[in-house]
């Protein structure tokens, strides 16, 4: 156990439904970073939260939206999904903004069908 | 698109070798991680080498950094069946934010 707890751990959904990804960060980490993988794009960085705040975006669609609440756990919206969002999306917390090593959730595997 | 490349992209070994894998990387950085997945698993943080650095050990890990020449190696001596995973490595940029990119990775097979 890594520490950084992720829900669920699969999820099958069908094509323009919408759902909501959960991430608690290891204890005493205040940032949470959102990775999405794919079987042919590797493991892209979507979004950063420090604190509560938004601190950085990446490969983030407009579809996707995230947020960090005041207990630091932090949640991924999904909308208006598609086949090709099918994929592993990763969370993982580390102490501060600055990044040393991750520690990384076991992951949610989305299925959109 | 990808900071770091991971070469090879597959690789398979036996048990008892030794095993390298090198990254290159395009944009200066301000350290530079390597991770190690399991099959349909979460990455786990192996080392961090800062780019002051030139080499660094953990256990039977020994991972190099040239930023001359922008590329990391990774080698695991003595491997073991338990080493089969992909690994990445990540590189942390300059600046005032230090998004941390992975590569793709690099698929070990280690054959008992």
């Amino acid at each position: 156990d890594s520490g950084v707890t992720q829900t669920p751990k699969h999820l099958i959904t069908a094509t323009g439904q919408r759902v909501t990804l959960r991430c608690s960060p290891r204890s005493g980490d205040l940032s949470v970073y959102w990775y999405q993988q794919s079987l042919d794009q590797g493991l892209q960085f979507l979004i950063q939260y420090y604190n509560g705040e938004e601190r950085a975006k990446g490969n983030i669609l407009e579809r996707f939206s995230a947020q960090q609440f005041p207990d630091l756990h932090s949640e991924l919206n999904l909308s208006s999904l598609e086949l090709g969002d099918s994929a592993l999306y990763f969370c993982a917390s580390s102490p501060q903004t600055a990044p040393g090593g991750y520690t990384f959730g076991s992951g949610t595997r989305l299925t959109v069908v | 698109s990808q900071q770091g490349e991971e070469d090879p992209q597959a690789l398979s070994i036996q048990e008892g070798e030794n095993a390298t894998m090198n990254c290159s990387y395009k944009t200066s950085i301000n350290n530079l991680q390597w991770y190690r997945q399991n099959s349909g698993r979460g990455l786990v943080h192996l080392i961090l080498i800062r780019s002051n650095e030139r080499e660094k050990h953990s256990g039977r890990l020994r991972v190099t950094l040239d930023t001359s020449k922008k590329s990391s190696s990774l080698l695991i001596t003595a491997s073991r069946a338990a080493d089969t995973a992909s690994y990445f490595c990540a590189t942390a940029g300059g600046g005032g934010y230090q998004k941390v990119t992975f590569g793709i990775g690099t698929k070990l097979q280690v054959i008992p």
